[in-house]
């Protein structure tokens, strides 16, 4: 069971627009900032946003992110098939000594 | 161009203990914040341990005192230390650079190597 709590799933379309949340308390999104990442199928994760809502160069803008108190926000739009793949929210927490936390992971299907 | 390939994955028995490496390219190790993540089969991400850029070393509780993160400077090399393996901590094991702007976040990968752990 993670700290950071995450839809196991989500689908869209083809050139529409999808949300992804992630939603935790104040010991880590209410007082850190937020990182997410992709994971295509068999590969390893990549980082799409930092602090909450910057992307690292190459990553297009179709991938954005927010917070808002203990919740943050994937969004990607103008979907692909190509972006099918597991998501991850990721935080710091205060009850840690070091290292951080991940949601659970949401699968995105592209119908 | 920034790499991270690890490597020593591979089969071994419930109390085993393996050595993983990962040897980086384009950044040093000793001046960053140097991860290991995991991932068991068909699950999520799970910290494992960090060392810091003074030498300090942290570890998630379900590793600790059974695992040892270290490096070499001289080789730019990660080095994660797996010992008492239990059959929970087979899962594939990323090594990863830990990254702070305004938070933390971890910016680059390697591939994984997989570690599977039974009889």
């Amino acid at each position: 069971q993670s700290v950071l709590t995450q839809p196991p799933s989500v689908s869209a379309a083809p050139g529409q627009k999808v949300t992804i949340s992630c939603s935790g308390s104040s010991s880590n999104i209410g007082n850190n900032y937020v990182s997410w990442y992709q994971q295509l199928p068999g590969t390893a994760p990549k980082l799409l946003i930092y602090d909450n809502n910057k992307r690292p160069s190459g990553i297009p803008d179709r991938f954005s992110g927010s917070k808002s108190g203990t919740s943050a926000t994937l969004g990607i739009t103008g979907l692909q098939t190509g972006d099918e793949a597991d998501y991850y929210c990721g935080t710091w927490d205060s009850s840690l000594s070091a290292g951080g936390i991940f949601g659970g992971g949401t699968k995105l299907t592209v119908l | 161009e920034v790499q991270l390939v690890e490597s020593g994955g591979g089969l071994i028995q419930p109390g085993g203990s393996l050595r993983l490496s990962c040897a980086v390219s384009g950044f040093t190790v000793s001046d960053n914040y140097m991860t290991w993540v995991r991932q068991a089969p068909g699950k999520g991400l799970e910290w494992v341990s960090i060392i810091y850029t003074g030498g300090s070393t942290y570890y998630a509780d379900s590793v600790k005192g059974r695992f040892t993160v270290s490096r070499d400077n001289y080789k730019n090399t990660l080095y994660l230390q797996v010992d008492s393996l239990r059959a929970e901590d087979t899962a594939v094991y990323y090594c990863a650079n830990y990254a702070y702007s305004y938070g933390y976040y971890f910016d680059y990968w390697g591939q994984g190597t997989l570690v599977t752990v039974s009889s």
